[in-house]
C-alpha cells in the first residue's frame, strides 16, 4: 500500500520568492511520483513525474522537484513564484496497482 | 490534440436518484480511471478501466458502478443518491495501465445531490 503526507495545507509566498512545497511518500516497491496543480473550477493538470533514472526532475512553468530514495521525500520547487503560480498543488504516488494515491493538497497562495 | 472531456459539467440530482456521468479519453490511450473530489476528503481513486474490463476498484460501495465501451470512452453510475456523493468526479486517461504511465485529467463533473 502507498500513502503521500504534504506538509502544510496552505502556503503563502511573495512574488518572486522561492517556493518549497513539501511532499513525504510511503510505499512498499519503487515508487512512481507526480505532481499536478489544479487552478479554482479545473481538472488536474501534470506538472512533472518521476518514474526511474535523473534524481531531479524539471516540469513545466519552471517547476523542479527532487526524489530523495532516504528521506522518501518528492519535494516541489520553484525558484521564483509568480502570480500564476496560486493554485492547490498535489503530491502523488502510483505502483503496481496503477492507481494514483494523492496527498490532501498544498493551496499556494502568491502575495504582490 | 483534444484532451480528456467530461459531460455534463453540472449535475443536480435528488437524494435516490441516480446519476450518470460521461468520460471520452484522450485518442490512442486505452486505460481510464475514475477519481472522486469532496470538501473535506481530498482525492481519491473510485474505479479503473482498460481494454473494457474493469481492472481496479477503489473503496467505494456498490452502487458506485461504470463501464467502458469498445471506442474507450467511459461511464460512471452512481445508484441510490446520497447528499454525501456530492463532489467533483474526475476522469483520467492515460496510453497504459502501468503506474509509470502520467494520466491526464478531465475537467470534471461536479454532482450536487440534495
Amino acid at each position: 500500500a502507498q500513502s503521500v503526507t504534504q506538509l502544510g495545507s496552505h502556503v503563502s509566498v511573495s512574488e518572486g520568492a522561492l517556493v518549497l512545497l513539501r511532499c513525504n511518500y510511503s510505499s512498499s516497491v519503487p515508487p512512481y511520483l507526480f505532481w499536478y496543480v489544479q487552478y479554482p473550477n479545473q481538472g488536474l493538470q501534470l506538472l512533472l513525474k518521476y518514474t526511474t533514472g535523473a534524481t531531479l526532475v524539471k516540469g513545466i512553468n519552471g517547476f523542479e522537484a527532487e526524489f530523495k530514495k532516504s528521506e522518501t521525500s518528492f519535494h516541489l520547487t520553484k525558484p521564483s513564484a509568480h502570480m500564476s503560480d496560486a493554485a492547490e498543488y498535489f503530491c502523488a504516488v502510483s505502483a503496481s496497482n496503477y492507481k494514483l494515491t494523492f496527498g490532501k493538497g498544498t493551496l499556494l497562495t502568491v502575495n504582490p | 490534440e483534444a484532451g480528456v472531456t467530461q459531460s455534463p459539467t453540472h449535475l443536480i440530482k435528488t437524494r435516490g436518484q441516480q446519476a450518470t456521468l460521461r468520460c471520452s479519453p484522450i485518442s490512442g490511450h486505452t486505460s481510464v480511471y475514475w477519481y472522486q473530489q469532496a470538501l473535506g476528503l481530498g482525492l481519491q481513486f473510485l474505479l479503473w478501466y482498460d481494454e473494457g474490463e474493469e481492472r481496479n476498484r477503489g473503496n467505494f460501495p456498490p452502487r458506485f458502478s461504470g463501464r467502458q465501451f469498445p471506442n474507450y470512452s467511459s461511464e460512471l453510475n452512481v445508484n441510490a443518491l446520497e447528499l454525501e456523493d456530492s463532489a467533483l468526479y474526475l476522469c483520467a486517461s492515460s496510453l497504459s495501465g502501468t503506474g509509470a504511465s502520467e494520466q491526464y485529467f478531465g475537467p470534471g463533473t461536479r454532482l450536487t445531490v440534495t
